[in-house]
């Protein structure tokens, strides 16, 4: 049973334009929902989080949507640069525990 | 550069034997949490430490187990490994289990 999906598996974007990837939730117990970035043989690596008392977070060119009624959350990249080219993961948990993660977004920003 | 290493970095092992993947947390961090990353696939959460006890666990079988030690340093054993444990184990250490995770680069193992 997948506690968190996520959509799309791949996305191909041009450089400066806006990358969204789209998360979706089934446990109303969830109280934090942080993406993190993945590079080839690294691990993951936090990249912005949000909890749901708030409907949007930024930081820089990384934005959280945040949809309570929906239970759905999204991250936009703006202005998408080569350098961003990497696998997202949304994720979930309880009292940040035990987290459950999306199925993951390869991102290729092409120059 | 993370504060969590995790050794070996790779690993190939075969079906039935036990392996011991190895993580060092940063000083002062309480917690680690393991995590099974199959090929494409997001991280799958295996158990939590806090403080030297397991503080949770998913749905993974006993053959699968842990131990934290006083040093911040931890360790993963996996007994009558199966060709389905191939994949990257990822390490996360928190100051507590509230508090943000930093994720090591991980053991990728395979069995054969």
């Amino acid at each position: 049973q997948q506690q968190v999906k996520q959509s799309p598996q791949s996305l191909i974007v041009q450089k400066g334009g806006i990358s969204i990837i789209n998360c979706a939730y089934e446990n109303t117990a969830f109280d934090y929902f942080p993406w993190y970035q993945q590079f080839p043989g690294k691990g993951p690596a936090l990249l912005i989080a949000i909890r749901p008392d708030v409907s949007e977070k930024k930081e820089g060119r990384f934005t959280i949507s945040f949809n309570k009624s929906a239970k759905q959350f999204s991250l936009h990249i703006m202005d998408s640069q080569p350098g961003d080219s990497a696998t997202y993961f949304c994720a979930a948990s309880i009292i940040r525990n035990q987290f459950y993660f999306g199925t993951g977004t390869s991102l290729t920003v092409i120059p | 550069e993370t504060g969590v290493t995790q050794s070996p970095t790779h690993l190939i092992k075969t079906r039935g034997q036990q392996v011991t993947l190895r993580c060092s947390s940063q000083s002062g961090h309480n917690t680690v949490s393991w995590y099974q990353q199959a090929l494409g696939q997001g991280p799958q959460f295996i158990f939590q430490y806090y403080r030297e006890e397991e503080n949770g666990r998913g749905n993974f079988p006993p053959r699968f187990s842990g131990l934290q030690f006083p040093n911040y340093s931890s360790e993963l054993n996996v007994n009558a490994l199966e060709l389905d444990d191939s994949a990257l184990y990822l390490c996360a250490s928190s100051l507590e289990p509230s508090y943000g995770y930093t994720f090591g680069s991980g053991t990728r193992l395979t069995v054969v």
